[in-house]
């Protein structure tokens, strides 16, 4: 299953709304993993099921969407969350991220 | 608290095999809750699952890497394992280990991550 994200840079202010797209080739139901990566640093699980919030994850991040397409939301944009965002599908072998996308500040 | 720590060479020449370890402290790799993977990023660019195991030593490996993997569990040492046999300079990358979620599922846990470097 090819995961397809875009945009591939997303420029946005401090405080703003981020939303990101993850598009799945197909179907992944809802087995849809969000990471966030900052530089130089390991992945670090954001959202796993679509929505659920894994521990410690601040309420600002939250996931929506099923099937082929998913969402992830960042509503007030702080400084440690200018990052690189991957989605990885879960449904099918084998496992398959995104290409990413690079929220940067605007 | 969990922690996932790989080690290994930092360099390994082309057509060789390199080989890598994942120490896991502060649980048990035995839990029946978990499986254990490998995934890879080489430099700027995007995350590659390599392969994923249980502590029964069940299996599960990306096609795209062929026959070239291997990997292993050694529960008495609280530690898994990593081999990728004939490596070429496309195998130059950060590796991680991780713990999977439920199931052999998403990555919840992770490594630091280890570069290691294909060059004569």
């Amino acid at each position: 299953t090819v995961m397809t994200q875009s945009p591939a840079t997303l420029s946005v202010s401090p405080g703003e709304r981020a939303t990101l797209t993850c598009r799945a080739s197909q179907s992944v139901t809802s087995n849809l993993a969000w990471y966030q990566q900052r530089p130089g640093q390991a992945p670090r699980l954001l959202i796993f099921g679509v929505s659920l919030r894994a521990t410690g994850i601040p309420a600002r991040f939250s996931g929506s969407g099923s099937g082929t397409e998913f969402t992830l939301t960042i509503s007030s944009l702080q400084s440690e969350d200018f990052a690189i965002y991957y989605c990885q599908q879960y449904n099918s072998w084998p496992r398959t991220f995104g290409q990413g996308t690079k929220v940067e500040i605007k | 608290q969990l922690q996932l720590q790989e080690s290994g060479p930092g360099l390994v020449k082309p057509s060789e095999t390199l080989s890598l370890t994942c120490s896991v402290s502060g649980g048990s790799i035995s839990s029946a809750s978990y499986y254990w993977g490998w995934i890879r990023q080489p430099p700027g660019k995007a995350l590659e699952w390599i392969g994923t195991i249980y502590h029964s030593g069940a299996t599960y490996y990306n096609p795209s890497l062929n026959s070239r993997v291997t990997l292993s569990i050694d529960t008495s040492r609280n530690q898994f394992s990593l081999k990728l046999s004939s490596v070429t300079a496309a195998d130059t990358a950060v590796y991680y280990c991780a713990r999977l979620g439920g199931g052999h599922s998403y990555f919840q846990l992770w490594g630091q991550g280890t570069l290691v470097t294909v060059s004569s």
